[in-house]
């Protein structure tokens, strides 16, 4: 079983649909939780950042951490057809160094 | 700010040859990450250096991948007798200190073995 369990869709959405994405992990050692954003053939590129338990607004993303179940959560309202890529989450422990990372998620938002 | 850098941004080698790949991180940030991303999978940890020193690299498959950073900026990877299997796309990352803070992708290598 991995560290870090991301469904991988992949999801459909239609343009204006808010939609949830999420994340399980089982090491209770993550401190820092992440979401990537990923077009085809580009680097994986930081949409949030969370240290620990709570919630986090960044304009029309709400990333949500609940480390008592192990469970992350990321929300896009009001999705757009550029939104349309692969999310991944990823987390790094207190020592920092290494994330380990979900498979990723991929997104369609159509118009 | 210019970001990461990797060069080349594809490389097509041959079952058993040696290659090298290169990263430049962000300037002035101190630490340093490999990671390999295959088909329909997240990226996997490789390395991690701090300055010139190679803080964890506990991600590297075997003693054919090693990787220097013989400065403390600019990284290379290298791979020597490689497999098919090693066909994979190599990120590097870069970070400002490495506690905790944002680590900012290239845009990776694309390496295929044949």
């Amino acid at each position: 079983q991995k560290e870090v369990e991301q469904d991988p869709g992949p999801l459909s959405v239609p343009e204006g649909a808010i939609v949830s994405l999420n994340c399980t992990y089982s090491n209770s050692a993550f401190q820092y939780f992440m979401w990537y954003r990923q077009y085809s053939r580009k680097g994986p590129e930081l949409l949030m950042y969370t240290y620990s338990s709570g919630n986090k607004e960044d304009g029309r993303f709400t990333a949500q951490v609940d480390k008592s179940s192990k469970y992350i959560s990321l929300f896009i309202r009001d999705s757009q057809p550029s939104d349309s890529a692969t999310y991944l989450c990823a987390m790094t422990g207190t020592n920092a160094g290494k994330s380990t990372f979900g498979d990723g998620t991929t997104l369609t938002v159509k118009p | 700010g210019a970001g990461v850098s990797q060069t080349p941004s594809n490389k097509v080698t041959e079952k058993g040859k040696y290659v090298e790949l290169r990263c430049d991180p962000i300037s002035g940030h101190t630490a340093l990450y490999w990671y390999r991303q295959s088909l329909g999978q997240g990226p996997e940890f490789l390395i991690y250096f701090q300055g010139t020193g190679a803080a964890d690299d506990s991600g590297l498959p075997n003693d054919r991948f090693f990787a220097v950073r013989p400065e403390g900026s600019v990284s290379t990877l290298k791979i020597q007798r490689t497999e098919r299997g090693d066909s994979a796309v190599y990120l590097c990352a870069s970070s400002l200190s490495g506690s905790g803070d944002t680590q900012y992708f290239g845009p990776g290598t694309r390496l295929t073995v044949l």
